[in-house]
C-alpha cells in the first residue's frame, strides 16, 4: 500500500464548475497535509496547509481533513482554466519529518 | 510566502561531467533543505535530506557519492551531480524549511539534460 494515494485521474471539469481532488493516507500519526499545484515544467506552488480535522477555506480553495477515515480533500471552486495543473497531495508525519507526496492528479478545466 | 532560489533553471551537460545546482533561501534560515527529483509524469522523488552543519541523509537507492550534498550555511546549499550520465537526466528540485513545524518552501527546479 501506497504512503499516500491520490485519484489517478486525469479530471476534466468545464469552467466555473468544483473540481474536487481526494487523496488518501496510510500512517495514523500522520499531522500535517499539504496540498501543492504544480504546472507542466515548473516547481511545486503550495496551495493549503491542513492540521485539524475539518475544512479550511482559502479564497475558492477549501481543504477538508478527516484523520478517523486518514482522507483529505481539496475542493475548487468557481474552476478556471488556469487552474488547469498537477494537484499533489503531501502528507508529513510528525513535526520535523520529510514530506511524502501522491502520483498527482492532473487537473484540466476547460473553457 | 518564503523564497527559495535555485540556480541554474536549466541545463545541458556532456556525459562524465559534473554540473552543481544551488539552491538558496533568500528571506529565511534554511535549517533543513531537501533535494528531490522528477521524472516526466511522475512525482517527486525525495532524493536526500540535509541539515545545516551536517551530512546528508539520502534515501535508499541513492547514491551519496554520485549525487554530493553540501549543506555549509543557512542559507546555502548545494547539489553536485558527479560523472553525469543520459539516465540522470531530469527535474531536480530544492526545498526549504526553517524550523521543524513549519511549511517547505520549493525552489524553481532545475532541468538537466545530460547529452
Amino acid at each position: 500500500q501506497k504512503e499516500v494515494e491520490q485519484n489517478s485521474g486525469p479530471l476534466s471539469v468545464p469552467e466555473g464548475a468544483i473540481a474536487s481532488l481526494n487523496c488518501t493516507y496510510s500512517d495514523r500519526v500522520s499531522q500535517s497535509f499539504f496540498w501543492y499545484r504544480q504546472y507542466s515544467g515548473k516547481s511545486p506552488e503550495l496551495i493549503m496547509s491542513i492540521y485539524s480535522n475539518g475544512d479550511k477555506e482559502d479564497g475558492r480553495f477549501t481543504a477538508q481533513l478527516n484523520k478517523a477515515s486518514q482522507y483529505v480533500s481539496l475542493l475548487i471552486r468557481d474552476s478556471q482554466p488556469s487552474d488547469s495543473a498537477t494537484y499533489l497531495c503531501a502528507v508529513r508525519k510528525t513535526s520535523g519529518s520529510r514530506l511524502t507526496f501522491g502520483e498527482g492528479t492532473q487537473l484540466t478545466v476547460n473553457p | 510566502g518564503a523564497v527559495v532560489s535555485q540556480h541554474p533553471s536549466r541545463v545541458i551537460c556532456k556525459s562524465g561531467t559534473s554540473v552543481k545546482i544551488e539552491c538558496r533561501s533568500l528571506d529565511f534560515q534554511a535549517t533543513t533543505m531537501f533535494w528531490y527529483r522528477q521524472f516526466p509524469k511522475q512525482s517527486l522523488m525525495l532524493m536526500a535530506t540535509s541539515n545545516e552543519g551536517s551530512k546528508a541523509t539520502y534515501e535508499q537507492g541513492v547514491e551519496k557519492d554520485k549525487f554530493l550534498i553540501n549543506h555549509a550555511s543557512l542559507t546555502l546549499s548545494t547539489l553536485t551531480v558527479t560523472s553525469a550520465h543520459p539516465e540522470d537526466s531530469s527535474f531536480y528540485i530544492c526545498s526549504a524549511r526553517d524550523t521543524g513545524d513549519t511549511e517547505a518552501f520549493f525552489g524553481q527546479g532545475t532541468r538537466l539534460t545530460v547529452v
